[in-house]
């Protein structure tokens, strides 16, 4: 069965220090692989989504980047952490294709 | 037109009682309309989810009503309990593209 993990679970970083969020889905290949953000009491935003290796879509330019080094590893990266980038931070996947979203349990981001 | 607006944004119930979330969407080719519950410091799950072609799937006290040509489609929680409590997503999508999400719901079942 697909599984995925996603660390570290809570994380508490000071402004201006770099980021790196890991996500790995396991049992499937080519998955589609998403990065949410979900700011306390509020929705879900879609950061970044991607559909194979290298392969990257930007939903909302920020501070934050994206890549796909493996088919499936998706890593979450800022260079210099802002003070709103504090939330909740969720990993999904999901089969190309027509097929449901299954999401990650987070990385709940600090920025202090 | 990708907007899906869900209401309430919360919602207390007595336990035993019905929970009703309610979502409406505009973009009339979205065709897969999914329901995730998110539980406090973990990630949304897929509780139910349903397609235009059929008007009530139910899977246990869960049951999806969908109204094509309202363009709505709601969550009935029957017999809720204190174990439902959580936040309750809609969601909708067209084939292959991302989903786009309703804003969230958060339930109470009052013991």
């Amino acid at each position: 069965s697909q599984t995925i993990h996603q660390w570290p679970a809570t994380l508490v970083q000071p402004v201006g220090s770099p980021l790196s969020l890991e996500c790995t889905v396991e049992g499937t290949s080519n998955p589609n692989l998403y990065w949410y953000r979900q700011a306390a009491g509020r929705g879900l935003q879609l950061l970044f989504y991607s559909v194979g290796i290298g392969q990257i879509s930007s939903e909302v330019p920020q501070n934050l980047s994206a890549s796909r080094p493996q088919d499936r590893q998706f890593i979450l990266s800022s260079k210099k952490l802002l003070l709103s980038d504090s939330g909740f931070y969720l990993c999904a996947w999901r089969d190309s294709g027509n097929s449901p979203l299954h999401f990650g349990n987070g990385t709940r981001l600090t920025v202090t | 037109q990708q907007q899906v607006k869900q209401s309430p944004q919360s919602l207390i119930v007595q336990k035993g009682g019905i929970s009703i979330i309610n979502c409406a969407y505009e973009n009339t080719a979205f065709d897969y309309f999914p329901w995730y519950q998110q539980f406090p410091g973990k990630g949304p799950a897929l509780l139910i989810a349903i397609r235009p072609d059929v008007s009530e799937k139910k899977e246990g006290r869960f049951t999806i009503s969908f109204n094509k040509s309202a363009k709505q489609f709601s969550l009935h929680i029957m017999d809720s309990q204190p174990g439902d409590s959580a936040t309750y997503f809609c969601a909708a999508r067209t084939g292959y593209s991302t989903l786009t999400f309703g804003k969230g719901t958060m339930l109470l079942v009052s013991p």
